[in-house]
């Protein structure tokens, strides 16, 4: 069984620029959550992904944007980078149709200067 | 809207020893999931427990194990015979049984960061 899998493992990008994170669901599951987790807080939802569709989105801007790919992968978009976007970024996936719980990949260090 | 609440920043225990993590959480709903999570150095959110709000029975996974007071709403973990490998951030999270848009979320705590001496 193939754990979730992320890339890249640390970023730096400079105020304004735009990001792509990937992420690749564990085998068997069909939906991906992203979190943001900022320097010693709890992570943030963002977003959740089920058959290439958003299902659910938490207090982010729009220019926090995503893709969900028919294999289940996806892909985390920020546009017009913020200092305060620096941050780890977390996916986990999920079964939707069995155990609720979801499973984290290592995350993405972004850092914007 | 529901919150978690974990009033410990930091904890230590000593190896072999016994240590119980709080967490407290605020919610109107009566079916719900609560889990805690660890994160050591490498960042990777590791699943340690969960429990389901309608079980009235304490979940347990090996050396961890839940007291779940649901009038209470508190879930803390204890986490018996420490190892120098439990030394990590511990983070409560619930998350809703409804499965309809941002309920299935987690919705998490700040962390308890834990120290094991050796």
């Amino acid at each position: 069984e193939t754990g979730v899998t992320q890339s890249p493992t640390h970023l730096i990008k400079t105020r304004g620029q735009q990001v792509t994170l990937r992420c690749s669901s564990q085998s068997g599951h069909n939906t991906v959550s992203w979190y943001q987790q900022a320097l010693g807080q709890g992570p943030q939802f963002i977003f959740q992904y089920y058959r290439e569709e958003e299902n659910g989105r938490g207090n982010f801007p729009p220019r926090f944007s995503g893709l969900q790919f028919p294999n289940y992968s996806s892909e985390l978009n920020v546009n017009a980078l913020e200092l305060d976007d620096s941050a780890l970024y977390l996916c986990a996936s999920s079964d939707r149709g069995g155990p609720y719980e979801q499973y984290f990949g290592p995350g993405t260090r972004l850092t914007v200067t | 809207a529901q919150t978690v609440t974990q009033s410990q920043p930091e904890m230590s225990v000593q190896e072999a020893e016994t240590v119980t993590l709080s967490c407290t959480y605020d919610t109107s709903e009566s079916d719900y999931y609560l889990f805690w999570y660890k994160q050591p150095p490498s960042r990777q959110m590791i699943l340690v427990i969960r429990q389901e709000a309608y079980k009235q029975q304490n979940a347990t996974e090996n050396r961890f194990s839940v007291n779940f007071q649901k009038a209470a709403k508190s879930f803390s973990l204890k986490i018996s015979d420490s190892q120098l490998g439990d030394a990590a951030m511990y983070f409560c999270a619930y998350r809703s049984a409804l499965n309809a848009g941002n309920n299935r979320k987690l919705i998490w705590g700040l962390g308890t960061s834990l120290a094991v001496n050796p």
